[in-house]
């Protein structure tokens, strides 16, 4: 148990449906990240939020939109996705980034095994 | 750009044997250096990491040095368990900054 949840842990949607991902972590951190984990390639990084504001957007399609309503939630909202959407959706946590700090653990959570129809 | 490159797999090896997954990487300035470890239905967790050049990261038994001349972190392991069966990322990120380049993950699975 790393002190970050994710649900649901499957998701099963069609290509007009809309959903959403929650991610919640109980470690008191301040940056959060959503990644997408796709076989045979390396992790992507999505979305980072640092005291709630976003500071990364690895050029996302708009069909996936995060939210970051407070320190200790994380969503990713989706609409319209597309079959190659499929993939693994990871959220992290870690203490926040300020200019000159060294690199701060990141904490996974289990992710969410999306599928678009 | 940041990049890292290490053998797919799947890596098979018989329980107590030697291990080694070779990891070299591409970056501007001095990174940092990181294994990450994934196992079935769980979170990346990190494994070691190493902070400049030279230095070595350890944990349960797995080794890694920062070779700044061949530009490589090769994971070792001298005596491998059927519980350290797990997908391994190798990853880099530069320091005062969270953005981590991930590896394509190696799958470790050891038989008894």
């Amino acid at each position: 148990e790393t002190g970050v949840t994710q649900t649901p842990r499957h998701l099963v949607m069609g290509m007009t449906n809309k959903k959403s991902l929650k991610c919640e972590q109980h470690l008191g951190h301040n940056a959060m990240y959503w990644y997408k984990q796709s076989a045979k390639k390396p992790l992507e990084l999505m979305f980072v939020y640092n005291f709630k504001e976003q500071t990364e957007n690895n050029s996302v399609p708009s069909r996936f939109s995060p939210e970051c309503p407070n320190s200790s939630h994380l969503f990713l909202h989706l609409h319209t996705l597309q079959p190659e959407d499929s993939a693994l959706y990871l959220c992290a946590s870690s203490q926040a980034w300020t200019s000159g700090s060294s690199y701060n653990e990141q904490f996974f959570g289990p992710g969410t095994r999306l599928t678009v129809l | 750009g940041d990049s890292v490159t290490q053998m797919e797999g799947p890596v098979t090896l018989s329980e107590e044997a030697f291990l080694t997954i070779n990891c070299t990487y591409t970056a501007t300035g001095y990174p940092s250096l990181f294994w990450y470890v994934q196992y079935p239905g769980e979170g990346l967790q990190l494994l070691l990491k190493a902070t400049k050049a030279d230095d070595k990261g350890s944990n349960k038994g797995f080794e890694a040095t920062y070779r700044k001349e061949t530009t490589s972190f090769h994971l070792e392991k001298g005596s491998v368990q059927v519980s350290d069966s797990a997908v391994y990322f190798c990853a880099l990120g530069p320091l005062g900054y969270q953005k981590v380049t991930f590896g394509i993950g190696t799958k470790l699975q050891v038989i008894p």
